[in-house]
């Protein structure tokens, strides 16, 4: 089956630093992926749509310059979390659309970013 | 703006019964529902996934049914185990996004 691998799992980083999350589609394309943040006992939020080739979609009260998106091929896209602060600690997850929305979504392991 | 309920939002039940997971929202215009599981600190497993013209999937010991003019889904659950113990979520899709409720944590003790 379709699988979406993210990288990676857990990261700690230094407050001021940036950290790069992967998202790669193994065995089929993704012209679209989508990024949430989840916050412990609550649902998933979206942050932005990610469209291969173009500029991402960014959710209202998502910050652009804080939360870098690049989706540069049909397999692969980043979040970079800049100037990271205790505050952007949490879950991140990934999702792409299997060829099209009728088939539904598939989802990435989760990254869990601390922020120390 | 699409709202998305799930209740309860935590069940405990003994091994074997048969449970019930709920899901409403509020915008009935749809393309699909999607039901999650997660466990802890994972990402997301897809469940079963209901095309906006069906009005039920199965899947082994799970079914939903999803009746789109009243917005609302529901996730069956047959002859309980303790390795269902999870958080299940549903998630709507419209509008060029997903909506997702705030789940249903639930435990299956032995």
């Amino acid at each position: 089956g379709a699988v979406v691998s993210q990288h990676p799992s857990r990261v700690i980083c230094k407050s001021g630093t940036s950290v790069k999350i992967e998202c790669r589609s193994l065995d089929f394309q993704a012209t679209t992926m989508f990024w949430y943040r989840q916050f412990p006992k609550q649902s998933l939020m979206l942050m932005a749509t990610s469209n291969e080739g173009s500029k991402a979609t960014y959710e209202q009260g998502v910050e652009k310059d804080k939360f870098l998106i690049n989706h540069a091929s049909l397999t692969l896209s980043t979040l970079t979390v800049t100037s990271a602060h205790p505050e952007d600690s949490s879950f991140y997850i990934c999702s792409a659309i299997l060829r099209d929305i009728s088939l539904g979504y598939t989802f990435g392991s989760g990254t869990r970013l601390t922020v120390v | 703006k699409q709202e998305v309920t799930q209740i309860p939002a935590a069940l405990s039940v003994p091994e074997g019964e048969n449970l019930v997971l709920n899901c409403s929202f509020t915008d009935s215009a749809i393309y699909n529902l999607q039901w999650f599981r997660q466990d802890p600190g994972k990402g997301l497993t897809s469940l079963l996934l209901i095309q906006s013209s069906q009005r039920e999937q199965t899947s082994g010991r799970l079914n939903a049914s999803l009746d789109k003019s009243s917005g609302r889904s529901t996730l069956y659950i047959a002859a309980s185990q303790p390795g269902d113990s999870a958080t299940y979520l549903c998630a709507v899709f419209n509008a060029g996004k997903s909506t997702f409720g705030d789940g249903t944590t639930l435990t299956v003790k032995p």
